[in-house]
């Protein structure tokens, strides 16, 4: 099993562009999530989806789309870059299982926007 | 004021000292408590999973949850450098049929031989 793994590992865009981040895992898991890592501010929830078809905002939402059309995949796209969106991104999945929500984590994706 | 809060640290010990990292919080709903290790340019995997109030041992890890004070706690016996990484705290509750959880800012420790 690969488990959770993200692409592209390092990206830079200038501000304006576009880009597609990707997050697929193997472990037929319901739930994915998208977070960004900042130095001192922890772990972010971008987006979430509890299923095929299914997306949820999280707590830093703006800027950001997803979309989940298929189980295995979960796509976080940023339509106009900007500075702030420079970050560390992580993808995780989970199961349900209805008393846990432990979550497995890809490598991150290194973004940076100039 | 987070919901989880953690003192970013840098904690520095020496090898084969007992290491204490903790968080507090402030939902009472919260009911599981997980740890997870973060090395560096590395992504967070679990370290340890805890239902409720108590402790639990893996080796050389225990986690304590105290559910009355909101106070968690993870140690490491005999550390090593390799436990240098930084330790994220979470934690959930079953919230609207989810459990998604909150995580704490990381604690950053460094073990030096």
């Amino acid at each position: 099993n690969a488990g959770v793994t993200q692409t592209p590992k390092f990206r830079v865009l200038k501000t304006g562009q576009s880009m597609t981040l990707l997050c697929a895992q193997d472990m037929n898991h319901e739930y994915m999530y998208w977070y960004r890592q900042d130095p001192g501010m922890g772990l972010r929830l971008i987006h979430y989806s509890v299923g095929e078809g299914t997306t949820a905002k999280g707590e830093v939402p703006d800027g950001y789309n997803v979309s989940r059309l298929k189980k295995q995949n979960f796509l976080l796209g940023l339509e106009s870059a900007a500075p702030s969106q420079t970050s560390v991104y992580f993808c995780a999945s989970s199961y349900i299982r209805g008393s846990t929500d432990t979550q497995y984590f890809g490598p991150g994706t290194r973004l940076t926007v100039l | 004021q987070k919901e989880v809060e953690q003192d970013p640290g840098p904690l520095s010990v020496p090898e084969g000292a007992i290491v204490s990292l903790n968080c507090t919080y402030s939902n009472s709903a919260f009911q599981y408590f997980m740890w997870y290790r973060q090395y560096s340019r590395k992504g967070p995997e679990l370290l340890m999973y805890t239902y409720s109030s108590g402790n639990k041992e893996d080796g050389r890890f225990t986690a304590q949850v105290d559910k009355s004070s909101k106070y968690i706690s993870l140690f490491i016996r005999d550390s090593q450098p390799s436990d240098s990484a930084t330790y994220l705290c979470a934690m959930s509750s079953p919230s609207g049929g989810s459990y998604i959880p909150t995580f704490g800012r990381g604690t950053s420790l460094i073990v030096h031989p």
